[in-house]
């Protein structure tokens, strides 16, 4: 059975422009997360979705938004993109809600 | 606010050894305390996850401890072998429908031979 997958694997972007990264749960899950991890940082929550509406989201601009679509995948968007910006961006999904699986990915590199 | 410590600085085990790590957190009444393991750059992994009507779990040679009272979870890895050199966060998450799951920062352990 296929995990969560994620691309780009990595993507380099200018200060400024946006950046779109997508997600594919685990078969049969309904509910993706999207995490942030900033080098040699722990995982900071960024959104949640569930069945295609946004269940809770984290402490972050406006300027990261998403979605979620009827067969369960997941975008996360990033506008005016800031050198700090730059992290793993991690994406999790979940059947119970309560355990969720990691993929491996996505690098975003702002230069 | 809600805050989730784990050990800051990096533990280091002979192998053989078992392996504790800490997680406390403060401002929290967690229903589920879940463990991952995360290699460098890679996604973390789900280890093991624990109720708040729970006290322990086994598997293989891992053991979660969860004490509500003292806002406290001990994870233990027994026998330790340098592939289990990685570094593991904890993960809580309330009761409600509607909580997310947040994580501490993690504790990076090194088993050398």
């Amino acid at each position: 059975e296929a995990g969560v997958t994620q691309s780009p694997t990595h993507l380099i972007k200018t200060r400024g422009q946006q950046a779109t990264l997508r997600c594919s749960p685990i078969s049969g899950h309904t509910s993706v997360y999207w995490y942030q991890q900033a080098l040699g940082l722990g995982l900071q929550f960024l959104l949640w979705y569930d069945e295609g509406e946004e269940r809770n989201r984290g402490n972050f601009p406006p300027r990261f938004s998403g979605r979620q679509f009827p067969n369960y995948s997941s975008e996360l968007n990033v506008n005016a993109l800031e050198l700090e910006d730059s992290a793993l961006y991690l994406c999790a999904s979940s059947f119970s809600g309560n355990t969720i699986y990691f993929g491996e990915g996505s690098w975003l590199t702002v230069v | 606010s809600q805050k989730i410590e784990q050990n800051s600085e990096a533990l280091n085990i002979q192998e053989g050894k078992t392996a504790t790590l800490t997680c406390n957190y403060t401002n929290y009444s967690p229903a589920y305390l879940q463990w991952y393991r995360q290699d460098p750059g890679r996604g973390p992994v789900f280890l093991l996850l624990i109720r708040e009507n729970e006290k322990e779990k086994r598997k293989e040679r891992l053991k979660v401890t969860f004490d509500t009272t003292l806002k406290q979870s001990l994870f233990h890895i027994t026998a330790s072998q340098p592939a289990d050199s990685a570094t593991y966060l904890c993960a809580l998450k309330g009761g409600s429908s509607a909580s997310k799951i947040i994580f501490g920062s993690g504790t990076r352990l090194s088993i050398r031979p």
